[in-house]
Parts: structure tokens; sequence; C-alpha cells
């Protein structure tokens, strides 16, 4: 089984639609990300949480808003969808480590169209 | 925000060696990261250098230059699945180095 999942894999959805995307991991970690990406280009982060209380904006979090239910599940949600956020969404989780940066395990993506 | 520097794509034979160049510019340093991203799949990580120098795993190696804002990968014996674009980061100074941001990326195109 993968250690982080995300659901749906594809979304299509219309202008103005509330949507949320879903990740769940069983890595133990306690630090998870939201980023997405468009066509060519890297990875821009949204928002990023290092604990159930700890919630920060990213680079582009305008347009998004994010739920840490629990150590293990990050949301992301896209209040009224447009569709300059049709992209790749990817979660992304990583482990507290002292006197170093840890990697991060990214889940499989969700390819999200708004239309 | 950082600025983080990658050639856009790149090509090569089989069986050949590769380099994959990247620049930033940061104050302070975290360490530098390499991803390995297959297209429309997640990123995976390949090395993380945080002292200078070159550190090597298996047929990939990566090298850091702090004084000179450079890093580069190194890929020996190129096989057809390392098609592929590559991400370098950095931990942004944004967030006070608690996240990562990433380069565009360099797609590598390997060729029969």
């Amino acid at each position: 089984d993968a250690d982080v999942t995300q659901t749906p894999r594809n979304r299509i959805t219309k202008t103005g639609k509330r949507i949320m995307l879903e990740c769940s991991q069983t890595k133990g970690h306690d630090r998870m990300y939201w980023y997405r990406q468009d066509p060519g280009l890297g990875l821009q982060l949204i928002y990023y949480s290092f604990d159930v209380k700890d919630i920060n904006k990213g680079e582009i979090s305008d347009g998004y808003s994010v739920s840490r239910q629990a150590q293990a599940k990050f949301s992301l949600s896209l209040e009224s969808a447009i569709p300059n956020q049709t992209a790749l969404y990817f979660c992304a989780t990583s482990d507290q480590r002292q006197g170093g940066y840890n990697e991060q395990f990214f889940g499989p993506g969700t390819r999200l169209t708004v239309l | 925000g950082q600025n983080i520097d990658q050639p856009t794509e790149m090509t090569a034979t089989e069986g050949a060696i590769v380099q994959i160049n990247c620049t930033y510019q940061t104050s302070g340093f975290n360490g530098l990261f390499w991803y390995q991203q297959h297209a429309g799949e997640a990123p995976t990580f390949l090395s993380y250098n945080v002292l200078d120098g070159l550190e090597e795993k298996g047929r990939f190696s990566s090298f850091l230059s702090r004084s000179k804002g450079y890093s580069y990968l190194l890929l020996k014996e190129l096989q057809m699945k390392d098609s592929a674009s590559y991400l370098c980061a950095v931990p942004s100074m944004d967030t006070g180095r608690r996240a990562l941001t990433f380069g565009s990326g360099t797609r590598l195109q390997v060729q029969p």
C-alpha cells in the first residue's frame, strides 16, 4: 500500500464549484504540504503544516484553504474554483529531524480540471 | 523567494553521461535536494547535499559548491528510463526555511 495517498486522482469540475482534495499518510510524519504544478513548471507551495495546530500559507495560497484533521490527514479546498486553478496537485510529507532537513515524500497527485 | 535556475531541456544518448546544473541564490543555507519526476507522476527523492563536494549514489552523483551557489546532478550510463524531469530545491527563505522552493526542472530526453 502507498504511504501517501490522494483522492480523487482525477477531477473535472465547473467554475464556481467548491471542491476538496484529500491527502492521507501512513508514514507517521508530522509535516505535510500541498503543491500545485502547472505544465512544464516546477512545484509551487500552497500551504504547509508542521502539526495539527500549525497551518501556514505558502507562496500561492490565494483561492485555497486547508484543514489538518489529524496528523495523518491534510485536505485542500478550492472555495470557488476558477479555470486557472487547473493543474496537477501534490501532497507531500516529511519527518522532523534535528540538525538537518528531511526529504519529502509525495503522493501520486490529483489532476484537476476546472471548466 | 529564492532564484533557482536550471536549463529547461537537455538531450543525451543512451549509455552516455549527462550533467544537469542548478544555480541558486539564498542567504543562509540548509542544503540542496534533487528530485526525479517522470511525466505525470510524483517527484521522487534522489539526493541531498549540505556540505561541499560530490555525493555518489550508484549511477547518480550530486555536487555542491556553497560559495558559488551551484550544484549539479551527474547521471552516468544513461538508460532510457532516465528520461524525466530533474528538479533541484532549496529551503525557502519565505517560509523561514520550513519548506522547499523548487526550480522549474530540467526535462531530460534520453535517445537510443
